[in-house]
């Protein structure tokens, strides 16, 4: 049964980049079926589509955001990433890593972690 | 984008109580749109996928309907494991997949 557990830092200076890594375990992160996405979750915004990546290189990630995100993958580490830039206190949140499934349009998360708390503070 | 409007925000309701979340789109997306649970302090858990495919593991109490625009999650006999926020989630539309801003199921 596949696994997801995020790791990084739970607290962010403003401006800085915040690097995100999702393990995976009991599964490939290489397979082509799956979307590895990143997700995150405020008091004020709900919960938030980062992005996502699949078969390993191709990324869509959600245009608020697009200009500050990138998600790559290892598959040596069985691992996924995300770095957003600039942080700001708007990016305070839970951030999740989960496992897409579907493809558009039948596009739905079945696996979570169980989310980082990051925080925006100087 | 396409926006998602859960009513109501919130509710109180009693163990064996049939309790029904409905979930509005801006427009009209077939039925793409999935259910999630989530817990205080713990990552959303999917329910249902496409309107009303309940997921392995998931009890027969939980069910889902619609498409279109109107879509509804129902609990047959609310048992006390599912006081919990839930939120749906559409797939219309290439990203953002916008969720609903949730609904959170309490006791009354």
């Amino acid at each position: 049964q596949v696994q997801l557990q995020e790791s990084g830092p739970g607290l962010v200076k403003p401006s800085e980049t915040l690097s995100l890594t999702c393990n995976v375990s009991g599964g490939s992160v290489s397979s082509g079926s799956f979307y590895w996405s990143w997700i995150r979750q405020s008091p004020g915004k709900g919960l938030e589509w980062i992005g996502y990546i699949y078969e390993s290189a191709v990324t869509n990630y959600n245009p608020s955001l697009k200009s500050r995100v990138a998600i790559s993958v290892d598959t040596s580490k069985k691992q996924f990433s995300l770095k957003l830039s600039s942080m700001t206190a708007a990016d305070t949140a839970v951030y999740y890593c989960a496992r897409g499934f579907g493809g558009v349009p039948y596009f739905y998360l079945d696996v979570w972690g169980k989310g980082a708390t990051v925080i925006v503070s100087s | 984008d396409i926006q998602m409007t859960q009513s109501p925000s919130s509710l109180s309701a009693s163990v064996g109580d049939r309790v029904t979340i409905t979930c509005r789109a801006s427009r009209t997306i077939s039925n793409y749109v999935h259910w999630y649970q989530q817990k205080p302090g713990k990552a959303p858990n999917l329910l249902i996928s496409a309107a009303s495919r309940l997921q392995s593991g998931v009890p027969s109490r939980f069910s889902g309907s619609g498409s279109g625009t109107d879509f509804t999650l129902t609990i047959s006999g609310l048992q006390p494991e599912d006081f919990a926020t839930y939120y749906c989630q559409q797939s219309y539309s290439s990203l953002p997949y916008s969720f609903g801003q949730g609904t959170k199921v309490e006791m009354k």
